[in-house]
């Protein structure tokens, strides 16, 4: 167990909706980073914060956005849902720059009807 | 072109067998190379991470980089099944890290 720990493990939703996924960093880790995995590729970056801000981002269109609490925990918000939204969810937890050691969490299985 | 190739498989090999998985990349601001063992339905969980050309060994696993080929590769010494499993390639510049498609390996009894 990483100590990373992702809420919900499943969701579906209709398209046009909007979700929120939550992500509890490992203890003593400030910085979170959210990827996409779509079935049979690797995850895709979509953005990081450390210490609360936003620290880098990648191809993502602004309808994923996100947050993260002084407790560093974080979560994605995915407005106006698409199809091609369905995917696994991942979070990884790091500390500072050591972002070499980053642990994942499980995942949530997203699902656009 | 994708930054980070990685030939998805799959592969299938006797219980015992070296297997070696590889990774090609394009960018050469990638400065740390990992590799995440994913199974199925389950985050990529850390095996191994390396910052120079070179081996890094850490039980039945073998890392190696070669940055003037931007070639890396994970060797898995007597295979078990327990190792089957998706292995992903992760190189990293700046704050991200950019993933293969992953390998997907059946070690078969």
């Amino acid at each position: 167990e990483t100590g990373v720990t992702q809420s919900p493990t499943h969701l579906i939703k209709t398209r046009g909706q909007q979700v929120t996924l939550r992500c509890s960093s490992q203890s003593g880790h400030n910085t979170v980073s959210w990827y996409q995995q779509a079935l049979g590729q690797g995850p895709q970056f979509i953005f990081q914060y450390y210490r609360e801000e936003e620290n880098g981002r990648g191809n993502f269109p602004p309808r994923f956005s996100g947050l993260q609490f002084p407790n560093y925990s974080s979560e994605l918000n995915v407005n106006a849902l698409e199809l091609d939204d369905s995917a696994l969810y991942l979070c990884a937890s790091s500390s500072g720059t050591l972002y070499t050691e980053a642990f994942f969490g499980q995942g949530t299985r997203l699902t656009v009807v | 072109q994708k930054e980070v190739e990685q030939d998805p498989g799959p592969l299938s090999v006797p219980e015992g067998a070296i297997v070696s998985l590889n990774c090609t990349y394009s960018n050469s601001a990638f400065q740390y190379f990992m590799w995440y063992r994913q199974y199925s339905r389950k985050g990529p969980e850390l095996l191994m991470y390396t910052y120079s050309s070179g081996n890094k060994e850490d039980g039945r696993f073998t890392a190696q980089v070669d940055k003037s080929s931007k070639y890396i590769s994970l060797f898995i010494r007597d295979s078990q099944p327990s190792d089957s499993a998706t292995y992903l390639c992760a190189m990293e510049a700046g704050n991200q890290f950019y993933f293969g498609t992953g390998t997907s390996l059946t070690v078969i009894p």
